[in-house]
């Protein structure tokens, strides 16, 4: 199994539209989630950081299941500069403290 | 503000020869990273530096060296660039060491090792 997957897409929406983007990973010990935007051709930023209990931005919703090692991301309302590559990102500890990033998922929200 | 700055933005380079990405924040923090990024494969950690005097390995090391004589500066180099190190590398750091918290990336180097 792979440290963190994420289903590579692309996600074809229409404006307005509820899309969600899913994400798990291989290590029981990871301590700390986030999801990062990746615009075409540019460096990744950080969208937001995912609690144990969920947490919300505006239009992004964040979610952990640690049973299941599972992370999700919902976003309401899609826009057309929602389009971008959502990367999921998992702190492993094991061996170095770095960050592990997920391949990435992209949407496209279409007028 | 600046952030990170690297440099070159991108570069053609011709098997064997010796290269240096350059990488320098202005953020006072204290860990930095670099990152390669190929497509289907997604960001993977070459080098990581937790603070200034220190370093240790990522993912993917071989081939690539770095140095962190100071708190801002973490060249990356290839000392025989070979047709596989033809990636987007991009440095990043972090406030403190772990990467519990927010990386801040560079805009990226586009290296061709033709």
């Amino acid at each position: 199994r792979k440290e963190v997957e994420q289903d590579p897409g692309p996600f074809n929406v229409p404006e307005g539209a509820t899309v969600a983007f899913n994400c798990t990973y291989s290590n029981s010990a990871s301590q700390s989630f986030f999801w990062y935007r990746q615009d075409c051709r540019k460096e990744p930023k950080l969208l937001m950081s995912v609690y144990s209990s969920g947490n919300e931005d505006g239009r992004f919703t964040a979610q952990l299941n640690r049973a299941s090692q599972y992370i999700s991301l919902l976003i309401r309302d899609s826009k057309l500069s929602d389009s971008a590559t959502y990367l999921c990102v998992v702190n492993n500890r094991i061996g170095y403290s770095t960050l592990t990033f997920g391949k990435g998922t992209m949407l496209l929200v279409s007028p | 503000i600046a952030g990170i700055t690297q440099a070159p933005t991108s570069q053609i380079l011709a098997a064997g020869r010796r290269m240096t990405l350059r990488c320098t924040q202005d953020m006072r923090h204290n860990a930095m990273y670099w990152y390669r990024q190929d497509l289907g494969l997604g960001l993977r950690l070459i080098h990581y530096s937790n603070t200034a005097g220190t370093t240790g390995k990522g993912e993917v090391p071989d081939g690539y060296s770095v140095s962190r004589a100071n708190t801002d500066d973490f060249p990356l180099t290839l000392a025989s660039a070979v047709p596989s190190q033809t990636s987007v590398y991009f440095c990043a750091s972090s406030e403190g060491a772990g990467a519990v918290g927010e990386l801040f990336f560079g805009e990226g180097s586009r290296l061709t090792v033709l």
